[in-house]
């Protein structure tokens, strides 16, 4: 069975300061990974996702993930705050190709000070 | 031209009631799903249909019923609305076939029963 942990419920960061959101899953398989942003009273959007390609995923608005098998992680980083990244992050696995379904962590609620 | 959409985005009815929630996407994708977001912001998966025919069915009560009249429609009906099933759902999709698994989610609808 697969599962998400997300360490820490809440994340509060400065303006221009490092963002780390932390992911580590569990997987019987070699997972798939993805970072999903949530604006409020928004649906879900992609920000980024591994797929057994290269362990450094590259994602949209800055965002990036590295892949650890060893640590069973996928943290997502970004170098440099900004008051739109303000969201609730959630970071899912889905056991690779042939079951399709995400498993989701709880989530971390981002805030920016500014 | 938005890619999933869902309706209505808001919905407030009365325990015992009988509703519906509409999904439509215009991806081309093969496989839909209906998730449910509670209020803690935990995302699970409900249902998923591959080209109308389903594939995925958490334990949901029997008084949720998805139908995919066509691979780019998936509606879910609830009968017997109850307190408990107040949340947001979420519709997605995604292209499996071709290996790109990655979900698009819909706006969510907003079901409050009272």
């Amino acid at each position: 069975a697969q599962s998400v942990t997300q360490l820490g419920s809440h994340v509060s960061v400065s303006e221009g300061a490092l963002v780390l959101l932390r992911c580590n899953y569990s997987s019987s398989v070699p997972p798939y990974l993805f970072w999903y942003v949530q604006y409020p009273n928004q649906g879900l959007q992609l920000l980024l996702k591994y797929t057994s390609a290269a362990t450094l995923v590259k994602g949209i608005n800055g965002f990036e993930a590295e892949f650890k098998k060893s640590e069973t992680s996928f943290h997502l980083t970004k170098p440099s705050a900004h008051m739109s990244d303000a969201a609730e992050y959630f970071c899912a696995v889905s056991e690779s190709f042939g079951n399709e379904k995400l498993t989701f962590g709880t989530g971390t609620r981002l805030t920016i000070i500014p | 031209d938005t890619a999933v959409s869902q309706t209505p985005k808001y919905l407030v009815t009365q325990m015992g009631n009988d509703k519906s929630i509409k999904c439509e996407q215009n991806l081309g994708h093969d496989t839909m799903y209906w998730y449910k977001q509670d209020s803690k912001k935990f995302l699970k998966i409900m249902f998923s249909y591959n080209n109308k025919e389903l594939i995925i069915n958490e334990t949901v009560p029997n008084r949720f019923s998805p139908k995919s009249p066509d691979k780019a429609h998936l509606n879910l009906h609830i009968n017997s609305l109850e307190l408990g099933d107040s949340a947001v759902y979420f519709c997605a999709s995604s292209q499996v076939r071709t290996g790109r698994i990655e979900a698009f989610f819909g706006q969510g609808t907003r079901l409050t029963v009272v």
